[in-house]
């Protein structure tokens, strides 16, 4: 079936260590987004990719980064985690002109800071 | 502001019996109104996906209704089970977002008890 996988389910990584969550793709949709989503908290876009242009959301620390290498794929990047980064990573996607598509998410990642 | 409000909060309701979920919304210009149902620790999972045009969509036990006029939705679950037990989600997009975020309400969070 066609879907958005996360890897991995949970993720446990060192203040200050960087980690980097994955995404990927066989719906070969356009866009993809990370959102974060903190408990009882509706998801917050951290950034999307439109094909290989990359879109920051204005509030989105520096800390995070993201990379696309193919629309297969996509990488969220922390650099230097802190515990306020805990949280659950969120992977979306969608395909623009279609927007009877639902957005399709992946069953996220669950990131603690320790 | 664009803006998505859901109620109740919370909710715990005894299995087999109904429940009807709100979502009031000011996104504009409006495109489509989805609900999600996300378990604890998963990503969304799309129900339905209304546009402006259609006040009634039904996925099995669930039905979701749609007022443009009004800015309201609703999501009613009927004979509920122990499965429903999840948080769900109304999301937004405007008929301007294309590749843009989607709007999301903070959740009401179910809970079926047997």
């Amino acid at each position: 079936d066609a879907m958005v996988i996360q890897n991995p389910r949970y993720q446990v990584t060192q203040f200050g260590k960087p980690v980097t969550l994955s995404c990927s793709q066989t719906l070969n949709h356009n866009v993809m987004y990370w959102y974060q989503q903190k408990s009882s908290q509706a998801p917050k876009l951290l950034f999307h990719y439109y094909d290989k242009d990359f879109n920051n959301e204005a509030d989105t620390p520096d800390n995070f980064q993201s990379r696309r290498p193919n629309t297969s794929f996509c990488f969220l990047d922390i650099r230097s985690p802190g515990l306020g980064d805990a949280a659950m990573y969120l992977c979306a996607t969608s395909e623009p002109g279609h927007l009877l598509y639902g957005y399709t998410f992946g069953s996220g990642t669950r990131l603690t800071v320790v | 502001k664009n803006q998505v409000e859901q109620s109740p909060q919370s909710l715990i309701i005894l299995e087999g019996k109904n429940c009807t979920l709100q979502c009031n919304y000011t996104v504009s210009p409006f495109s489509n109104l989805r609900w999600y149902k996300q378990d604890t620790g998963r990503g969304p999972v799309s129900l339905t996906i209304m546009t402006f045009s259609e006040n009634t969509k039904s996925n099995g036990r669930y039905t979701a209704t749609l007022d443009a006029d009004t800015k309201q939705s609703s999501l009613h679950i009927t004979a509920s089970q122990l499965s429903d037990s999840a948080s769900y989600i109304c999301v937004v997009s405007s008929r301007n977002s294309g590749n843009t975020p989607l709007v999301f309400g903070k959740g009401t969070r179910l809970s079926v008890i047997a």
